[in-house]
């Protein structure tokens, strides 16, 4: 079982290009989840998707942005890269609601020059 | 916003010693979650906590809810190379929300 799948694991960008981090989940989960990881800082929720076809800000969406794109994939987009956006990157996905057991990716480390 | 405090920062142990860490926070939660996240991976869940005054075990790991729902502690009994990473505690609010601690990194000495 694949699990989150996320993609690409490392990315290095200019300041003001455009990416998006893709993730993809195989559980049949309704509720997917971007977070950022910083030194010290525990995980930060940027955008959660409760449901196919919702999504809604979380604690960090500045800079951000998503796509649901159906129940399986769940997309993080940047449309100008800062360097303060360079983090680790996890998508998560749990079975119902919010609070629940989540299941992670294994990230990606993007890095913003 | 909300915050969770997590302690300690790090830990730096010998084989065989027994761990623990805890998290506290001025609000209530209606769960608490302990995570470990090995380097170049994402957390994984270790175990979950859902009644005040609940204590639950998951091999040599065992975790308690606290009593004013305020707070969490996780204990390791005799430490094994493999327990090293980053342990993280989060609170579930009662609007669903997940409040993440900023993490216990546990070392063990050789």
């Amino acid at each position: 079982n694949a699990g989150v799948t996320q993609t690409p694991k490392f990315q290095v960008l200019k300041t003001g290009q455009s990416m998006t981090l893709q993730c993809a989940q195989d559980m049949n989960h309704n509720s997917m989840y971007w977070y950022r990881q910083d030194p010290g800082m525990g995980l930060r929720l940027i955008y959660y998707s409760a449901s196919e076809g919702t999504t809604d800000k979380g604690e960090v969406p500045n800079g951000y942005n998503v796509s649901r794109l159906n129940k399986r994939e769940f997309s993080l987009r940047l449309e100008s890269a800062a360097p303060s956006q360079t983090s680790v990157y996890f998508c998560a996905s749990s079975e119902e609601g919010r609070g629940n057991g989540y299941t992670f990716g294994s990230g990606t480390r993007l890095t913003v020059v | 916003g909300q915050q969770l405090n997590q302690s300690p920062q790090s830990m730096f142990i010998q084989e065989g010693e027994d761990v623990s860490m805890n998290c506290t926070s001025s609000s209530i939660f209606n769960t608490w979650l302990w995570y470990k996240q090995e380097p170049g991976e994402g957390p994984v869940l270790l175990i979950a906590l859902y009644k005040a005054g609940e204590l639950t075990s998951n091999g040599r790991l065992t975790a308690q809810f606290g009593i004013t729902r305020k707070d969490s502690f996780l204990n390791i009994s005799a430490s094994i190379p493999s327990d090293v990473g980053i342990y993280f505690c989060a609170g579930r609010t009662s609007n669903y929300q997940l409040i993440w601690g900023a993490g216990t990194k546990l070392i063990i000495k050789p």
